[in-house]
């Protein structure tokens, strides 16, 4: 079946730009993530939802980025005024249940810069 | 609070020879232990996992790994390794009552021909 899928792959902005990262998780899974790679280090988890509640922004290192799933399927992570520091992969992860124990499969991941 | 040490940010081995890569977490009860794989341009990989029971566990691609609580450690091998296992591997920890994973670093794998 399909996996988890992210689009762009990649992306160019300019400082001050807003960005749209949009992760399509597979179907039926009750909660999505977003983690932040920055190069070189492991994934940071970034936010979490179950179906379309936003349960925890903990990650969210400003108020300059915003996530969304407001139908519980498709999440959209915006960064708005970009800056350098926000170049990274970013990666988003669905599993079907809640809790840890939930294996959480993740998409490719967008790849963006800030120039 | 949780954290994830993979020590060797760099490890090269043969084509055939074996593989072990080290994972220590820092939690006080048992923690939900993964490793995941992940190649150039694609997503992170599930290779296994850990919860409860035998220590020993297997995973895909003839992977295991081993849980030592009396180390804290989750260490990853292969009895022999391909070239295709050429990759980044990360360690992740979880705990019972939360959802979200701590990563390590990661060690990036290079298999010699």
């Amino acid at each position: 079946g399909a996996g988890v899928s992210q689009s762009p792959r990649y992306k160019v902005a300019k400082r001050g730009q807003d960005v749209a990262l949009r992760c399509d998780p597979i179907s039926g899974h009750v909660s999505l993530f977003w983690y932040q790679q920055a190069l070189g280090q492991g994934p940071e988890f970034l936010t979490y939802f179950q179906n379309e509640a936003q349960l925890d922004k903990s990650g969210l290192p400003s108020d300059r980025f915003f996530a969304e799933r407001p139908e519980g399927s498709v999440s959209t992570l915006k960064i708005q005024r970009t800056q350098q520091e926000d170049s990274a992969v970013y990666l988003c992860a669905s599993s079907f249940g809640t809790g840890a124990q939930e294996t959480q499969y993740f998409g490719p991941g967008t790849r963006l810069l800030v120039l | 609070a949780q954290s994830v040490t993979q020590p060797d940010i760099h490890i090269t081995v043969s084509e055939g020879a074996s593989l072990e890569l080290r994972c220590n977490y820092s939690y006080g009860a048992t923690p939900y232990l993964f490793w995941y794989v992940q190649s150039p341009g694609q997503g992170l990989q599930l290779l296994l996992k850990y919860f409860s029971g035998d220590t020993l566990v297997q995973g895909i691609k003839g992977f295991e790994a081993e849980f030592k609580r009396s180390q804290s450690s989750f260490n990853l091998r292969k009895p022999s390794v391909h070239w295709s296992d050429a990759a980044e591997y990360f360690c992740a920890v979880a705990t019972s009552g939360t959802y979200k994973y701590i990563f390590g670093t990661g060690t990036r794998l290079k298999v010699l021909a």
